[in-house]
């Protein structure tokens, strides 16, 4: 059972750049899709992007501008950095394994943006 | 913008079946969405019900299951218990090659 531990910066100012890791335990790094996923509070899940163990990456259309995934095979870790917060970026921040909609979950971090 | 509809709250009594749905506003829901299903109780992660349409995830029970109905993938749960009030979720794969999150169904058990 792959097992997610993140962690990350959990109070941000407006404009400064998110930054989350998440390592992967358990379980071959490559032949999966390795995702940041969302959800602001009280409100639904957002699919952030994801990225492969070669590195590939697909992201949400709404965040391409700010956001970039990467991966760290060597490590098996991967992070998520998104630039320029503001307080609709407040939410918690889920690392997962993503295979066909079959999704494996980090604890979950939250993230808030404030001045 | 493509937008994945689930009803915001419905209802079941206890024992009763109860069916959500997962379309979309400009198409027919199918296989090839790889729908899938999430229940996520209130301060806790989400937990994977359903992948891929009808595939229960290790550790789920068989009261609940997904499959497609009309022009909508369906989650449906069948003798409902009072833990299985929740928040439940669907994802969609679109062309594109990105996910798309449905709204959400608050699922009240009484």
């Amino acid at each position: 059972q792959v097992h997610l531990p993140q962690w990350g910066a959990g109070l941000l100012k407006p404009s400064e750049t998110l930054s989350l890791t998440c390592a992967v335990y358990g379980g071959s790094f490559s032949g999966h899709y390795w995702t940041w996923i969302r959800q602001p509070p009280g409100k639904g899940l957002e699919w952030i992007g994801e990225i492969n163990h070669s590195g590939s990456t697909k992201y949400n259309p709404s965040l391409k501008s700010r956001v970039t995934i990467s991966v760290h095979a060597s490590k098996n870790q991967f992070s998520l950095k998104l630039t320029s917060v503001t307080a609709a970026d407040t939410a918690v921040y889920y690392c997962a394994r993503w295979d066909s909609g079959s999704i494996s979950w980090g604890q979950g971090t939250l993230v808030t943006v404030s001045s | 913008q493509t937008v994945v509809t689930q009803e915001p709250s419905l209802s079941v009594s206890p024992g009763g079946t109860v069916t959500l749905t997962c379309g979309l506003t400009s198409a027919s829901v199918s296989t090839s969405y790889y729908p899938s299903w999430y229940q996520q109780t209130p301060g806790q992660a989400p937990r994977t019900l359903i992948y891929s349409t009808n595939t229960r995830s290790s550790g789920v029970p068989d009261r609940f299951s997904g499959s497609i109905l009309g022009n909508k993938a369906a989650l449906t749960i069948t003798g409902a218990q009072a833990d299985d009030e929740s928040d439940y979720y669907c994802v969609l794969y679109m062309d594109s090659g990105i996910w798309v999150f449905g709204g959400g169904t608050k699922l009240t058990v009484l």
